[in-house]
């Protein structure tokens, strides 16, 4: 079974704080993706990357950088944390853009 | 642009009876694929099932079927026989050109016993 796995479940951070939420994938997939989960608007992309190195702005890029050094692993990162990026952080992989994207379990991020 | 909308935020059914989760989608493509997913409560989002654009016969998962409508761009999913483990949001979904996915907003499903 493929398995996508995220640092935290929970994390609560301060204003101003640089956060870092990590993303791992077992499955050798090419493609990973960063969502943002908000009730009532669904899910939306922040950022998503190909390859290793490669990065493409999703639709609500403003405030996030990605990093991907390593094939399985894609970090989401939040240069000065702010309260409107208080959210549910979802991590999806897929082996080729055509194919199912598996989820990891999300982060719930909180910021005070 | 290509959207994706749920127009139905909550929806209801009793155990053992069936309901049907509406989706409309909107793109230029003429190659495409649909996804329901399934979110439970804290639990991780899985694949439902999936419809490829160019297959007229509708897909069909077990208790889970959808009727694709692709002139109406419709796209609904019909649960048979509902169990209580059935509860959870539900996504409507839409391949993007660059491999993402967008996302409806969701509708929250209750199972009453």
């Amino acid at each position: 079974d493929v398995k996508v796995t995220q640092s935290s479940r929970y994390l609560v951070k301060r204003t101003g704080e640089k956060v870092f939420l990590e993303c791992v994938q077992d499955m050798d997939h090419e493609n990973m993706f960063w969502y943002r989960q908000d009730p009532g608007l669904g899910l939306r992309l922040i950022y998503f990357s190909y390859d290793v190195k490669m990065k493409e702005k999703g639709d609500i890029p403003e405030g996030y950088s990605v990093s991907r050094e390593k094939k399985e692993r894609f970090s989401l990162i939040l240069e000065s944390a702010s309260t409107n990026q208080t959210s549910m952080y979802l991590c999806a992989s897929s082996y080729q853009p055509l194919y199912e994207q598996y989820f990891g379990p999300g982060t719930r991020l909180t910021v005070t | 642009a290509q959207t994706v909308t749920q127009s139905q935020p909550e929806m209801s059914v009793q155990e053992a009876e069936t309901v049907t989760l509406s989706c409309t989608y909107d793109t230029s493509e003429s190659d495409y694929y649909l996804f329901w997913y399934k979110q439970p409560p804290s639990r991780q989002m899985i694949l439902v099932i999936r419809q490829e654009a160019y297959k007229q016969q509708n897909a069909t998962e077990n208790r889970f079927s959808v009727n694709f409508q692709k002139a109406a761009k419709s796209f609904s999913l019909k649960i048979s026989d509902s169990q209580l483990g059935d509860a959870a949001m539900y996504f409507c979904a839409l391949r993007g050109s660059q491999g993402n996915l967008i996302f409806g907003k969701g509708t929250k499903l209750s199972v009453k016993p």
